[in-house]
């Protein structure tokens, strides 16, 4: 298995424009998660699938962030409009259940940086 | 939620044992501890869980103390690529409980 597959591994835009990250979970995984990981903050969960359906979105800063799965293999993270403040690394995680003997599987993140 | 307390950083000489404590006095009777670590420029990395018993794989130990309320997190050899920080976070079986990684703990192996 090629394990959770982000793009782009890196982004650099300008405030103000629209941006979308992208993440492939692992076949046959039923959770996927999406985690913010700052300096000041560390390793935040912004939100998280179960079966393709958003079970907690309580993470998300705000309404400029928006996530959504729309099969079992494909989720992206959308940012709009971006702000400087949302530099940070964009992980994606999956696992077969929330207790899964091997723990989340992270994808090797997004280092977005808006300039 | 249980709550995890962990050394900032800690230091270990390369081929030595390294040991990571981690306290999480709360931790109720269904809720396991999980080890992660996450090497610079990567996403976190599984290591080992455990519930009550000590655990031991390929990458590390675990020791779980009788009364659950701490445990360390032993790597028996450790390398340079050992350095990392480590993530000590306890999980629910079942439900919707998201664990939270907290800061962990740095660890430099050192030659």
């Amino acid at each position: 298995d090629a394990g959770v597959i982000q793009s782009p591994r890196h982004e650099v835009t300008e405030m103000g424009q629209e941006v979308t990250l992208r993440c492939k979970p692992i076949s046959g995984h039923d959770y996927l998660f999406w985690y913010r990981q700052t300096m000041m903050r560390g390793l935040e969960l912004l939100i998280y699938f179960n079966n393709n359906v958003p079970i907690d979105d309580s993470g998300m800063p705000e309404d400029r962030f928006s996530a959504k799965m729309p099969n079992a293999s494909f989720s992206t993270l959308k940012i709009q409009p971006s702000e400087p403040r949302d530099s940070a690394v964009y992980f994606c995680a999956s696992s077969h259940q929330m207790l899964d003997s091997d723990g989340y599987t992270f994808g090797s993140g997004t280092r977005l940086t808006v300039v | 939620d249980a709550k995890t307390t962990q050394p900032p950083s800690m230091d270990c000489a390369e081929g030595r044992a390294a040991n990571l404590p981690c306290n999480h006095s709360t931790i109720s009777g269904n809720e396991y501890v999980y080890w992660y670590r996450q090497i610079h420029s990567q996403g976190p990395q599984y290591i080992i869980h455990g519930l009550k018993n000590n655990e031991t794989n390929e990458m590390a130990s675990l020791i779980i103390t009788e009364d659950r309320k701490s445990s360390t997190l032993i790597l028996p050899h450790a390398t340079l690529r050992d350095t990392a920080v480590y993530y000590c976070i306890v999980r629910a079986s079942g439900g919707s409980y998201i664990p939270t990684f907290g800061r962990g703990t740095s660890l430099i192996v050192h030659p």
